[in-house]
């Protein structure tokens, strides 16, 4: 079974500085993606970064990279220069990608960017 | 390109109607997933369908049906709602199974 721990359930963090939300999964697969997708008050889900478990280098996406560190089981979504409008909850999830198709989800991590 | 849609947005129900929801994509992806979103769980699986015609449990799949029989549209079927049932529910689609999925807005059902 997969299993993705958020141990935070919320955060501040001042307009234009750097934000690490943290993440931490468990499996037995070799072979997963993992997700971080952003929750706006609106409610919708979007997608903003994935890392395949085979990916050598960290993905990065305009303002977010994720923080890959596979033997410690850890995908940290980092936002640079953070924006009022980041304020969100995320979302980190994991897929399987040899026997699955279930995205598990973390329980989030709300983030409010303070001017 | 509309994307992933849900009808209704939202909805209140007393225990033992029944309701469907509907959801639609017009990125003729493969894959489409029914989840449900309850407060400090994150989201869960409920069912999913890997094609036109085919439908598989989740996680959470018990008190639910589903059917897709046009690869555009995925239906969630309550058949007796429970008060357990109140939730913010998504559809999503991806184009295969290791790709991103693309939610739709959800549906915020009530069940009284």
């Amino acid at each position: 079974a997969q299993k993705i721990t958020q141990t935070q359930p919320g955060m501040f963090v001042q307009e234009k500085e750097a934000v690490t939300l943290d993440c931490t999964y468990d499996t037995s697969d070799q072979s997963y993606g993992l997700f971080w997708y952003k929750q706006p008050s609106s409610g919708e889900m979007i997608f903003l970064i994935y890392q395949g478990s085979y990916d050598e280098q960290n993905a990065t996406e305009g303002r977010y990279s994720l923080n890959f560190q596979k033997a410690r089981k850890s995908a940290n979504l980092v936002i640079s220069a953070s924006q009022l409008g980041d304020s969100a909850m995320y979302f980190c999830a994991m897929r399987s990608l040899s026997n699955d198709y279930k995205l598990s989800f973390g329980a989030g991590t709300t983030v409010t960017v303070r001017a | 390109n509309a994307g992933v849609t849900q009808t209704p947005k939202f909805r209140v129900l007393k225990t033992g109607q029944s309701m469907t929801l509907l959801c639609a994509q017009d990125m003729n992806h493969e894959y489409m997933y029914w989840y449900r979103q309850d407060p400090g769980m994150g989201l869960r699986l409920i069912h999913y369908s890997v094609g036109e015609g085919t439908t598989a449990k989740g996680e959470v799949p018990d008190g639910y049906n589903v059917s897709r029989l046009k690869k555009q549209n995925f239906l969630l079927g309550l058949e007796s709602a429970a008060p357990s049932q109140t939730s913010v529910y998504f559809c999503a689609s991806s184009y295969g199974r290791t790709r991103e999925q693309y939610f739709g807005p959800g549906t915020r059902l009530t069940v009284t």
